[in-house]
């Protein structure tokens, strides 16, 4: 079947622009992951999304940084006014179920603010 | 700062030869998963050992977790160039639904 989708997979923007980036996990998935991927770095967690229960923004790093999920189907992160340190490689996984489960991978969308 | 930490940063190995991999957290976990990340496929699951497990293999995989001293090891056998790859640990914290993934290892296999 179909894996974990994202679009786009490269996006330049301009510093100060606003950027939304698309993630469709795989279908029947309950469970939403975003990462932030540095160049070499590891993944930095996010935001967690788990059915319909209230997401885990704990790793949302400004309030410039946001997520939203409809249901168990695709996610969006939005990044108002981008700054040069947002560039980064972002990544979005979807599992059975959160936190016991593995977790499948898009191949991530690659951001470069300018 | 990050849950886990691999070690060693990097390792180069010739093929044919064993690989092992560390990696230390510091909080209770339900389990705590093996990736592997290559520049052609992204990221990808290896394994999961849970908290009440010792040991567990995967083909040329094995994974052990040691729940007193924190820390997990993945040891590839007979290691092939294809094997090449970052390798990150990932652990799921008690409690919780996220998972804090570790630095990673860079693993080159020589030919």
């Amino acid at each position: 079947g179909a894996g974990v989708s994202q679009s786009p997979s490269n996006k330049v923007t301009e510093k100060g622009k606003d950027v939304e980036l698309r993630c469709d996990p795989i279908s029947g998935h309950t469970a939403l992951y975003w990462y932030r991927q540095r160049l070499g770095q590891g993944l930095e967690f996010l935001i967690y999304f788990q059915g319909n229960s209230a997401p885990d923004k704990s790793g949302l790093p400004s309030d410039r940084f946001s997520a939203e999920r409809t249901g168990e189907s695709v996610s969006t992160l939005t990044i108002q006014r981008t700054q040069q340190e947002d560039s980064a490689v972002y990544l979005c996984a979807s599992s059975t179920s959160g936190g016991r489960y593995e977790q499948y991978f898009g191949p991530g969308t690659r951001l470069t603010v300018t | 700062s990050q849950q886990g930490e691999e070690d060693p940063q990097a390792l180069s190995i010739q093929e044919g030869e064993n690989a092992t991999m560390n990696c230390s957290y510091k909080t209770s976990i339900n389990n705590l998963q093996w990736y592997r990340q290559n520049s052609g496929r992204g990221l990808v699951h290896l394994i999961l050992i849970r908290s009440n497990e010792r040991e567990k293999h995967s083909g040329r995989l094995r994974v052990t977790l040691d729940t007193s001293k924190k820390s997990s090891s993945l040891l590839i056998t007979a290691s092939r160039a294809a094997d090449t790859a970052s390798y990150f640990c990932a652990t799921g914290a008690s409690g919780t639904y996220k998972y804090i993934f570790g630095t990673g290892t860079r693993l080159k296999v020589l030919a």
